[in-house]
């Protein structure tokens, strides 16, 4: 089945402890992207990868970094947690260029930092 | 700054109903405009793209349209069922490198038996 996968889906941590949420995706998908959702804000693009070893800033980069080693895997990292980072997390791919295809979502880890 | 305004923010209409979601947007120039639902405790999943070029999209009992001149879209649900509630969401593609979606907050749907 094609999917987007993510883990965890649910995550309680303190600040400053480093965590890692991982994203693969089975569809060779080339564009891989992370988004946060926020009540009132709606969702807000993270950072993002065109493909291997490339990636870069989406809106809200601030605090996280990724890595684009594989082409199905793109882990989102958050060295020092802090508790504004308290969220419902998304991990997307696409099969090209969002310009001209869909976006596929995982199904979500809802983060919250103590 | 691109910015999408979805309304109404809910509705709750009940179950046979044909209903009308709205989204506006900022920035006329986008690559397109996608709907997708939102089921709690699920990702997003996508419903309907409609590129610039296109005025508008249909799956099944659903029917988007695209105006971009004036910088709205619809979503159009005819013969609604419970299974229908969830939470719609518009995004827009400025394009660029980046090829972020900008997403409005979202149209809670309930259609009541």
């Amino acid at each position: 089945e094609a999917q987007v996968t993510q883990n965890p889906r649910y995550l309680i941590t303190v600040t400053g402890k480093k965590l890692t949420v991982t994203c693969s995706q089975n569809m060779n998908h080339e564009y891989m992207s992370w988004y946060r959702q926020d009540p009132g804000l709606g969702l807000r693009q993270i950072y993002y990868s065109m493909n291997v070893e490339v990636t870069d800033k989406g809106d809200v980069p601030e605090g996280y970094k990724v890595s684009r080693k594989e082409k199905r895997n793109f882990p989102l990292i958050l060295e020092s947690p802090s508790p504004n980072q308290t969220s419902l997390y998304f991990c997307a791919s696409n099969p090209g260029h969002p310009s001209t295809d869909t976006q596929y979502f995982g199904p979500g880890t809802r983060l919250t930092v103590l | 700054k691109q910015e999408v305004t979805q309304i109404p923010a809910a509705l709750s209409v009940p179950e046979g109903e044909n209903l009308v979601l709205n989204c506006s947007f900022t920035d006329s120039a986008i690559y397109n405009l996608q709907w997708f639902r939102q089921d709690p405790g699920k990702g997003l999943t996508s419903l309907l793209l409609i590129q610039s070029s296109q005025r508008e999209q249909t799956s099944g009992r659903l029917n988007a349209s695209l105006d971009k001149s004036s910088g709205r879209s619809t979503l159009y649900i005819a013969a609604s069922q419970p299974g229908d509630s969830a939470t719609y969401l518009c995004a827009v593609c400025g394009g660029g490198s980046q090829g972020n979606l900008i997403f409005g907050k979202g149209t809670k749907l309930s259609v009541k038996p």
